[in-house]
């Protein structure tokens, strides 16, 4: 079985500053990782995913996630915030890639404060 | 490229009736296509899997009468909504594995679909 956790339903930074969302997981296989990002009353957009090659990826919109084994830990970063960025972001795991289905953590909501 | 756009966007029906929600994969083929139910505030919650010209399979506590899907071509499938109540209001969203963009399949997502039951 697969789960996600992400840390942190709500939070909150300001624009310019250094945008942290944690997600660590848990799975019996190795694991392929995704960030998907959800604007109002919108389906959700693939911001980047793991593919067991480089363990630093990198997305879109400036986004990137280092994939941590030894921490189980896959949190998704970008330098400097921008008030676009204000949205909800889900951390998601499969046992294959993209083939199987994916189970989605409970999302955290960014706030970016002017 | 890589499009998936659902109809309707949003629906209001009176409880007891039909709904049907669409899901079209608009620039590429997709075998296998995925319908989540999201709750206000909530994650996605997988319903089921939707195989192009076989039956589709059904998580667990979902039911198959209740929730009918047709994948009857290769860029459509259908969820239905059986006899809708109040608690079957929620946005549900679909989505469907395509080309990625570093070689493998990837999941492409609809803009979901907002139902309303009264």
């Amino acid at each position: 079985a697969q789960s996600v956790t992400q840390l942190g339903s709500h939070v909150s930074v300001s624009e310019g500053a250094l945008v942290l969302l944690r997600c660590n997981y848990s799975s019996s296989v190795p694991p392929y990782l995704f960030w998907y990002v959800q604007y109002p009353n919108q389906g959700l957009q693939l911001l980047l995913k793991y593919t067991s090659a480089a363990t630093l990826v990198k997305g879109i919109n400036g986004f990137e996630a280092e994939f941590k084994k030894s921490e189980t830990s896959f949190h998704l970063t970008k330098p400097s915030a921008h008030m676009s960025d204000a949205a909800e972001y889900f951390c998601a795991v499969s046992d294959n890639f993209g083939n199987e289905k994916l189970t989605f953590g409970t999302g955290t909501r960014l706030t970016i404060i002017p | 490229g890589a499009v998936v756009s659902q109809h309707p966007s949003w629906v209001i029906c009176k409880s007891g009736t039909s709904v049907k929600i669409e899901c079209r994969s608009l620039d590429f083929q997709a075998t296998t296509m995925f319908w989540y139910r999201q709750f206000p505030k909530q994650s996605l919650m997988l319903m089921a899997t939707s195989n192009e010209g076989s039956k589709a399979t059904y998580e667990q506590g979902v039911e198959k009468d209740k929730f009918l899907i047709n994948h009857a071509s290769l860029t459509l499938s259908t969820l239905t909504v059986t006899s809708a109540h109040p608690e079957d209001s929620s946005f549900y969203i679909c989505s469907a594995r395509g080309p990625g963009l570093a070689g493998g399949d990837t999941q492409y997502f609809g803009p979901g679909t907002r139902l309303t039951v009264l």
